[in-house]
């Protein structure tokens, strides 16, 4: 079974620069998420998607992310612009959304806005 | 707001002890409680445990979750370096907040030869 698939791996701007990563998530999974990771922290949700609606973005910054899952399948979250705070690993996981179903990340996207 | 709690931050031991990792929690709607285990890439999944199954365990890992305490611990036995790495504890939330899960900061373990 393919795994979650994020990309690009790593990815370098300047703020105030546009960033967007991409995710595919494993098939079948009909929950997505994104999450952010900064260094010596957990991860912390910015949006979850069940199929292709937005059930929690509350954590989402709105005015410069922003993030589309059509057809609830891949998903792309975007950063415009990007902030030097920005600079981050950012986490794709999905999972079924009923039963006791765990969270399968990507390997993640490190962002370094300089 | 929901909040999951890890201690200690990091731990250092040499192969062969045995080490116990902490989580606890305040979350509404408690649903299930999740080990992660983190190296270089993405978190890869250790354990869940929920009200039917406060008890898990996988070779020299085992992990109990105590509903009364709202805690769980994350027990590693006869460490290898392999085991070198970034535990992260997670809650799974029910209720209207089905499907979200938080996260606590991690435990950093380093396991020297």
């Amino acid at each position: 079974e393919a795994g979650v698939v994020q990309s690009p791996r790593y990815k370098i701007i300047e703020k105030k620069q546009p960033v967007a990563f991409w995710c595919n998530p494993i098939s079948g999974h009909n929950t997505l998420y994104w999450y952010r990771q900064n260094l010596g922290q957990g991860p912390e949700l910015l949006i979850r998607y069940e199929n292709e609606e937005a059930v929690d973005d509350s954590q989402l910054p709105k005015d410069r992310f922003s993030a589309e899952r059509l057809k609830g399948v891949d998903s792309t979250l975007k950063i415009q612009p990007a902030e030097l705070g920005d600079s981050a690993v950012y986490l794709c996981a999905s999972s079924f959304v009923y039963g006791n179903s765990p969270l399968h990340f990507g390997n993640g996207t490190r962002l370094t806005v300089t | 707001e929901d909040k999951v709690v890890q201690s200690p931050l990091s731990l250092v031991v040499h192969e062969g002890d045995t080490v116990t990792l902490n989580c606890s929690y305040e979350v509404t709607n408690f649903r299930s409680l999740l080990w992660y285990k983190q190296e270089k890439k993405a978190p890869t999944f250790l354990f869940m445990l929920t009200s039917s199954g406060i008890e898990k365990k996988s070779g020299r890992l085992s992990s109990i979750l105590d509903k009364k305490e709202l805690s769980s611990i994350l027990n590693i036995t006869a460490t290898q370096t392999g085991d070198s790495a970034i535990y992260l504890c997670a809650v799974g939330a029910g209720g209207t907040s089905y499907g979200k899960l938080t996260f606590g900061q991690g435990t950093i373990l380093t396991v020297h030869p």
